[in-house]
């Protein structure tokens, strides 16, 4: 298996635009994380889905960022606008029911200039 | 608030020696307990997971879970150079969805 993908792996844009970062889970995960890394605040939970239905979206900062899943290989995460505060790697994560283990993407970093 | 809370670091070890990695945790209904290993520039990856039943080892790694206190530690023996990573802890605090709750992670160097 190719494991999760994201893209890009690298984004720079300038504030006020907008920002759409992709992932694709592993197959035959049903549970699929989106993260926010940065040195002051570690790694936060954003919202996760579960069968492509939105469980928890209450680490969402605010309503700048909003995600979707419209089928169970896609989904996204987009900032507008995007605000140079939003800088930091964006991870996603998959998981099977019944396993423990997430798996994670290799990230986008994101500066916003 | 459910909180995991783990020692910044640096934490220095010189290599062949044990590396010793705590965390404690907020909720005592806490049923599972994650060590992932993330090196600068990459995404975390597994190491190992216990449940509240017990101890695990692993190789060179074993996890080991102190209820009554409520922290779980990560052991490394005969600590290699490729150990110096950040080492993040994770809790799932016995909610039905599964959500984990992070540490900030530990910094560890294996000093040649």
């Amino acid at each position: 298996d190719a494991g999760v993908i994201q893209s890009p792996r690298h984004e720079v844009t300038e504030m006020g635009q907008e920002v759409t970062l992709r992932c694709k889970p592993i197959s035959g995960h049903d549970y699929l994380f989106w993260y926010r890394q940065t040195m002051m605040r570690g790694l936060e939970l954003l919202i996760y889905f579960n069968n492509n239905v939105p469980i928890d979206d209450s680490g969402m900062p605010e309503d700048r960022f909003s995600a979707k899943m419209p089928n169970a290989s896609f989904s996204t995460l987009k900032i507008q606008p995007s605000e140079p505060r939003d800088s930091a790697v964006y991870f996603c994560a998959s998981r099977r029911t019944g396993e423990d283990e997430q798996f994670f993407g290799p990230g986008t970093r994101l500066t916003v200039l | 608030q459910k909180e995991v809370e783990q020692n910044s670091g640096p934490l220095s070890v010189p290599e062949g020696a044990i590396a010793s990695l705590n965390c404690t945790y907020s909720d005592r209904g806490s049923q599972s307990f994650f060590w992932y290993r993330q090196y600068s520039g990459k995404s975390p990856e597994l190491i190992m997971f216990i449940y509240s039943n017990g101890d695990k080892e692993d190789g060179r790694f074993t996890a080991q879970l102190n209820k009554a206190s409520q922290y779980v530690s990560l052991l490394i023996r005969d600590s290699q150079p490729s150990d110096s990573a950040t080492y993040l802890c994770a809790v799932n605090m016995g909610d039905s969805n599964y959500q984990l709750i992070w540490g900030a992670g530990t910094k560890l160097i294996i000093k040649p």
